[in-house]
This record gives structure tokens, C-alpha cells and sequence, in this order.
């Protein structure tokens, strides 16, 4: 994989479903794996950032695993609510530094009907 | 503590003007990147600005060019602009210091600029 990747590109679930998406990432000279939520008419946020292999972290009801050794991460997402109807992208540094140099994926657009 | 605001929102411009967009970093913040969202498509890595210089440039024409203040804000500034230049820009500052080599960024809410 040379780009960071996401799956599905939009997704629609009913309020109360959990849900899960998928990014993918090059696994060679990984460095660290961001999450952010971007609600409409507003700024990305950033969920997570995620550094070593087998990191699993938690937001609330948001959490999210990283397996650097074969290049992707989920976000998971238990008891959807409409708040969190967003769109969640990923990304990566490239060329091996995090200073702000990253490679996003196209992003899950997420709906939550209530 | 502020966070990243940008200026302007919204602006309207002819294929071959130019444009400038302003970024104010977030309160401590000493690095600012720019990335380009096109529709459709995630945000693309412009450049970055660290300590008054450009720090990396993503596969942008020389055509986009900046700037970064002593006080961290900064420009973007496209020339004769293009049809394919209408996109969201957005503008994010992160910390070398406090956020290390793994900080998140710290976005604004972007510039939609819309090329005729």
C-alpha cells in the first residue's frame, strides 16, 4: 500500500448501532497514525494519534486499534448517536516525520439516523 | 487559549488572479501547515512553515508560495490561479515543543475558494 486508505467511503447507521471503519497505511517506516472527526461547517479534530503497534486508546465511545506490522487501523464507534454523524479521516506522516506533514485518506463519511 | 482561525471564509476569484489566505495559529503553537481539499478528495500536504521557513512543500507548484510571521500566523498565496485551485484550504498549527515529533494538528475551519 503507498497511500492511506479508507473504507467504506460513506456509511449510514441507525441511532443505537455500532460501527466500525477501516484505514489502511504503508506499514514500512511507519511512524504514527492519526485519527480526526470533521462535523460539517466546522474544523477537523483530532481523536487520536496513535504511535506503537497493538495501541488500542479510547475516546467516550469512540476507540481505535493500530497494527503497524500489517498497516492498518479501526475506529470503532458503540451506541451511534446523530452527534457523531461526521466524516473521520486518517493519516500519516510521510517520509518518515510527524511535523505536521500528513497523508490523508479520502475519509468515511458517517450518518447516524436517529 | 485561541484556536486557529482563518480569513477569509469565502472568496470568489477569476482563472488567473491571485489570491492570499491568512492562517492565525493556535496560542503557542509554532509550526503551521497548509493543505488543499479538493471535493471528494482528503486533505493534500501544501507545505509546511517552521520558524519563519518552509519546511516541506507537498506536489504543489511554485505558483503556491508562503509566508510565516514572528508571531506564527501565516500566508498562502496562489498566482494565476486555475479552474482546478477551487477547494477548501485549510490551515493547521501544531507544536514542536510541546507535541513532539507525534503532535496532532490544530486546524481552522478553512478558506473556500471558488476559481471562475
Amino acid at each position: 500500500i503507498l497511500n492511506v486508505e479508507q473504507s467504506p467511503q460513506s456509511l449510514h447507521v441507525q441511532e443505537g448501532d455500532s460501527t466500525n471503519f477501516t484505514c489502511s497505511f504503508p506499514s514500512s517506516n511507519f511512524y504514527a497514525l492519526h485519527w480526526y472527526r470533521w462535523e460539517t461547517a466546522k474544523s477537523p479534530e483530532a481523536l487520536f494519534v496513535m504511535t506503537l503497534n497493538g495501541d488500542e486508546k479510547k475516546k467516550g465511545r469512540i476507540s481505535a486499534t493500530l497494527n503497524t506490522k500489517e498497516g492498518y487501523s479501526y475506529l470503532y464507534i458503540k451506541g451511534s448517536q446523530p452527534e457523531d454523524s461526521a466524516t473521520y479521516l486518517c493519516a500519516s506522516p510521510a517520509g518518515g516525520t510527524s511535523y505536521g506533514k500528513l497523508t490523508f485518506g479520502q475519509g468515511t463519511i458517517l450518518t447516524v439516523h436517529p | 487559549e485561541t484556536g486557529v482561525t482563518q480569513s477569509p471564509t469565502h472568496l470568489i476569484k477569476t482563472r488567473g488572479q491571485q489570491v492570499t489566505l491568512r492562517c492565525s495559529s493556535q496560542s503557542g503553537h509554532n509550526t503551521v501547515s497548509w493543505y488543499q481539499q479538493a471535493l471528494g478528495q482528503g486533505p493534500q500536504f501544501i507545505f509546511q512553515y517552521y520558524r519563519e521557513e518552509e519546511n516541506g512543500r507537498g506536489n504543489f507548484p511554485p505558483r503556491f508560495s508562503g509566508l510565516q510571521f514572528p508571531n506564527y500566523s501565516s500566508e498562502l498565496n496562489v498566482n494565476a490561479l486555475e479552474l482546478d485551485d477551487s477547494a477548501l484550504y485549510l490551515c493547521a498549527s501544531s507544536s514542536r515543543v510541546t507535541g513532539g515529533v507525534s503532535g496532532e494538528l490544530f486546524f481552522g475551519e478553512g478558506s473556500r475558494l471558488t476559481v471562475l
